[in-house]
This record gives C-alpha cells, sequence and structure tokens, in this order.
C-alpha cells in the first residue's frame, strides 16, 4: 500500500530562512509526486508536481522540491522564507489508480 | 482562472440525517474525486469517479455514501445516514486526464454531527 510521511509536524523560522521539509514515501512502482500548500482559510492548492524527467522540480512562489528515488523523498525546499509563506504543506503521492495520498502536513509559521 | 467550487462551506446535521455536498467541477475536466480531513488528521480519499461511474473507492466509502453527477456541472456526495465520526472537512478534487494531470481542489465543506 501507499504511504507518505512527513517528518515534522511543526515548523517555525524566521523570515529569510532556508526551508526544508521532508517527504518519503512507500511504492515501488511509477510515481508521481505533489506538494500541496493550504494557506490559512483557504483551498489546497499545487505547489509544485513530479512526474518524470528532470528530478528537481521549480513550483510556484520560490519553492522546488528534489525527487531522489534510492531514498524514496521528495523533500521541499526555498531558500529564504516570507512570512506570507505561513501555511500547512501537504506532500502526496500518486502511484497506481488515480487516488492521492497525503502525508500528515507540516505547519509552517514564518515569523517576521 | 477555473476553480472547484463547492457548498454549502458549513453543514450541521444531526446523526442519522442525509446530508448532500454538492461540488461544481472545473469544466472541462473528466474525473472527480471526494476526499475527507477528519480534524487533526490526514486528508483520505474517498472516491474517484468516472465517465458516470465510480473508477476507484477506499474502504472508508461504504454502503452509506454515494456520489451522483446528476447534470453537466455538479458532483454530489451524499451521506444516507450521518454519524458523529463523519464530522469532518470534505474536499472535491477533479482532474483533466488520467494519471497526467494535478487534481485541483475545492475549497471544502465542513460537515459537523452533532
Amino acid at each position: 500500500a501507499q504511504s507518505v510521511s512527513q517528518h515534522n509536524h511543526h515548523v517555525i523560522l524566521s523570515e529569510a530562512a532556508s526551508l526544508e521539509l521532508g517527504c518519503n514515501y512507500s511504492y515501488g512502482g511509477t510515481v508521481n509526486l505533489f506538494w500541496y500548500v493550504q494557506y490559512p482559510g483557504q483551498h489546497l492548492q499545487l505547489l509544485l508536481k513530479y512526474f518524470s524527467g528532470d528530478p528537481l522540480v521549480k513550483g510556484i512562489k520560490g519553492f522546488e522540491a528534489e525527487f531522489i528515488k534510492s531514498k524514496f523523498s521528495f523533500n521541499l525546499r526555498k531558500p529564504s522564507v516570507q512570512w506570507s509563506d505561513t501555511a500547512e504543506y501537504f506532500c502526496a503521492v500518486k502511484g497506481y489508480g488515480n487516488k492521492l495520498v497525503f502525508g500528515a502536513g507540516t505547519i509552517l509559521r514564518v515569523k517576521s | 482562472e477555473p476553480e472547484v467550487t463547492q457548498t454549502p462551506s458549513h453543514q450541521v446535521t444531526q446523526m442519522g440525517q442525509e446530508v448532500i455536498l454538492r461540488c461544481v467541477p472545473i469544466s472541462n475536466h473528466l474525473y472527480f474525486y471526494w476526499y475527507r480531513q477528519i480534524l487533526g488528521q490526514k486528508v483520505e480519499f474517498l472516491v474517484s469517479f468516472y465517465n458516470n461511474e465510480i473508477s476507484e473507492k477506499s474502504e472508508i466509502f461504504d454502503d452509506q455514501f454515494s456520489v451522483e453527477r446528476p447534470d453537466g456541472s455538479n458532483f454530489t456526495l451524499k451521506i444516507r445516514s450521518t454519524k458523529l465520526e463523519d464530522s469532518a472537512m470534505y474536499f472535491c478534487a477533479s482532474s483533466g486526464l488520467r494519471g497526467a494531470y494535478e487534481q485541483y481542489f475545492g475549497p471544502g465543506t465542513r460537515l459537523t454531527v452533532t
């Protein structure tokens, strides 16, 4: 069965700090990987996705993620966070079938 | 930019009552989904729907649940006899092509069963 593990439930950073949120998945076949973000009071929005090709993918708002197949990881990074990045971040995997399997989410709070 | 919409934003119902949650997917999308998130827990897949039939469902999606696309725009989730444990945020999503495109999510309906 597919599963996704996010390492940190809460992260607090100061503005301009670098961000890395860990995500590991469990699935032996071909996967599609996603990071979604949920800003306070808003719906889930796609930050970035990996389907194939270059394992370093760039998304919106300066976010990027690296797919490392050997480590079953898809970590999210941003070199310099802003207060407006305060949100909850979800890693998700789509393997067999169409359903997305989500991690538990990481709540990021950026202090101004 | 087209988006998925859901109504109502918040529904309060008594245990044992039927509820219908409504979604309007993005107009040219072909696949439709329902997910739920119980407070403090992960977002969980419930069901996917394509070509007017269920294509995949989870163990959560038992006989109390049903989905329907009654016309060309709406996609509904019905819970026949709600239980306290059905209290959750329910998200609708849609996507364009099987396996090729990301799922776009609606804002969710918060269902509270009392």
